[in-house]
């Protein structure tokens, strides 16, 4: 059974950088992979950030960038504003099936 | 602009079938792939079920094969997801996304919530 791992929640400043991960239980995500990433408000559907790793939507704001880190997928946000306080969510694409991460629970405090 | 809506959600017994539909308008929907997505309450996402434009590449979560079938109309510019046999782990909001080539979701609907239960 294929498991993307991420982490369950992480805490950050306002202003600060925080860097969220992906992992793969097959071994390391790969562009091959094409990682997307989501964010989630509460009562509110998911909203597209990040597809194919890198590639932003033309509605991402330049503060959130997507890149691969020490065999995973990342969504790194800098200048974290209170706005970005929300669940987040990384998609991974194998073959046929696609599979999401568990979430990551981001709060700005 | 874009927009899904879904539509067909509600309470169905264990066993049961029900058949959500998803409307698109404010772009070509028969050049995009498209995807269901669930999310049971206070869970995370769940991947159900992927359709290409031409309905040349149908497949399913292990979770749902089987029960589940994915369908659409591009000639009513709509989406379906005929589920059978219905479970209680079935309960779940429900979200139509649209894919991007074919590995990107970009847009999704605001969901329609399925509840499986005696």
């Amino acid at each position: 059974q294929t498991v993307v791992t991420q982490e369950p929640s992480l805490t950050v400043s306002p202003g600060g950088t925080v860097t969220l991960t992906c992992a793969s239980n097959t071994g390391a995500v790969t562009t091959g992979y094409y990682p997307n990433w989501f964010q989630q408000k509460p009562g509110q559907a998911p909203r597209a950030l990040i597809y194919s790793t890198n590639n932003k939507h033309s509605w991402t704001p330049a503060r959130f960038s997507g890149s691969l880190l020490g065999g995973k997928a990342a969504l790194t946000l800098s200048g974290v504003q209170p706005e970005d306080e929300a669940e987040y969510y990384c998609l991974l694409y194998y073959g046929a099936t696609q599979v999401f991460g568990g979430g990551t629970k981001l709060t700005v405090l | 602009e874009v927009q899904l809506v879904e539509s067909g959600g509600g309470l169905v017994k264990p066993g049961g079938s029900l058949r959500l539909s998803c409307a698109a308008s404010g772009f070509t929907f028969s050049s995009y792939n498209m995807n269901w997505v669930r999310q049971a309450p206070g869970k995370g996402l769940e991947w159900v079920s992927y359709i290409s434009s031409s309905t040349s590449s149908i497949y399913y979560a292990d979770s749902v094969k089987g029960r589940f079938t994915i369908s659409r109309d591009n000639a009513k510019n709509s989406l379906y997801l005929q589920m059978n046999s219905l479970r209680a782990e079935d309960t779940a909001v429900y979200y139509c996304a649209r894919v991007a080539g074919t590995t990107s979701i970009d847009y999704w609907g605001q969901g329609t919530l399925v509840t499986v239960s005696s």
